[in-house]
């Protein structure tokens, strides 16, 4: 699998954007980053993904490095529903689509 | 469009019974996969079905079980129920098996056992 690494927590200013990084270093050329979002008792609710270029949806923005080995997740106009643990995840192990979640990152919108 | 719904929200059953979860995918979606989601082991895969077929199975005990119907609902069925079987247990659909098809997932059965 190919692991990410993000910050543990992050706090921003409600109406401000939110850039939230992950690094992914042993990604491959050819493997998807995927961002999920999962609020206490819900769901993992998909955001957005990329490959190579740069990508937006209505949620979000996302930025990948040239050299793909980090990207970074934007909330151009945060709220306080987008309080939640942001997961930046590799491609799916193996042939299963497995997720598999690491530790994630906190973000709090603050009022 | 309507999201992936499970049924129940909620169970509490006790052990040596056994339970089933119902999930609706997203209208077109042919994928659908289970996980459980617990605070000590995190998230983790059960088995993903496409086409009524089972195409992957994760590290779970013969007692968890599934199947896909031909309209790409699913339910799972956990039998003998154990105390550590009490978990979110998670649906999730996806439009095919490609790995440039997100997964989207419900808001889950919440299992307590007693």
């Amino acid at each position: 699998d190919a692991k990410t690494t993000q910050p543990t927590s992050m706090d921003c200013a409600e109406g401000r954007a939110a850039n939230l990084p992950c690094n992914h270093s042993t990604i491959s050329g050819n493997e998807y980053v995927y961002w999920y979002r999962q609020i206490h008792s819900q769901g993992p609710q998909y955001i957005i993904h990329g490959l190579k270029n740069n990508e937006t949806n209505e949620m979000a923005s996302l930025i990948i490095t040239e050299d793909r080995k980090s990207s970074t997740l934007i909330l151009p106009h945060a709220t306080l529903r987008d309080t939640a643990v942001y997961y930046c995840i590799g491609p799916p192990s193996g042939s299963a689509r497995q997720l598999t979640f690491g530790s994630g990152t906190q973000l709090t919108v603050l009022p | 469009k309507a999201g992936v719904t499970q049924t129940p929200r909620y169970l509490i059953k006790t052990r040596g019974q056994q339970v089933t979860l119902s999930c609706s995918p997203i209208s077109g979606h042919r994928s659908v996969s289970w996980y459980q989601q617990t605070p000590g082991q995190g998230l983790q895969f059960l088995f993903e079905y496409f086409s009524e077929t089972q195409r992957n199975k994760g590290n779970f005990p013969g007692r968890f079980s599934g199947r896909q119907f031909s309209n790409s609902r699913s339910e799972m069925n956990v039998s003998t129920l154990e105390l550590g079987d009490s978990a979110l247990y998670l649906c999730a659909s996806s439009l095919d098996l490609s790995y440039n098809s997100p997964l989207h997932f419900g808001n889950g059965t919440r299992l307590t056992v007693t």
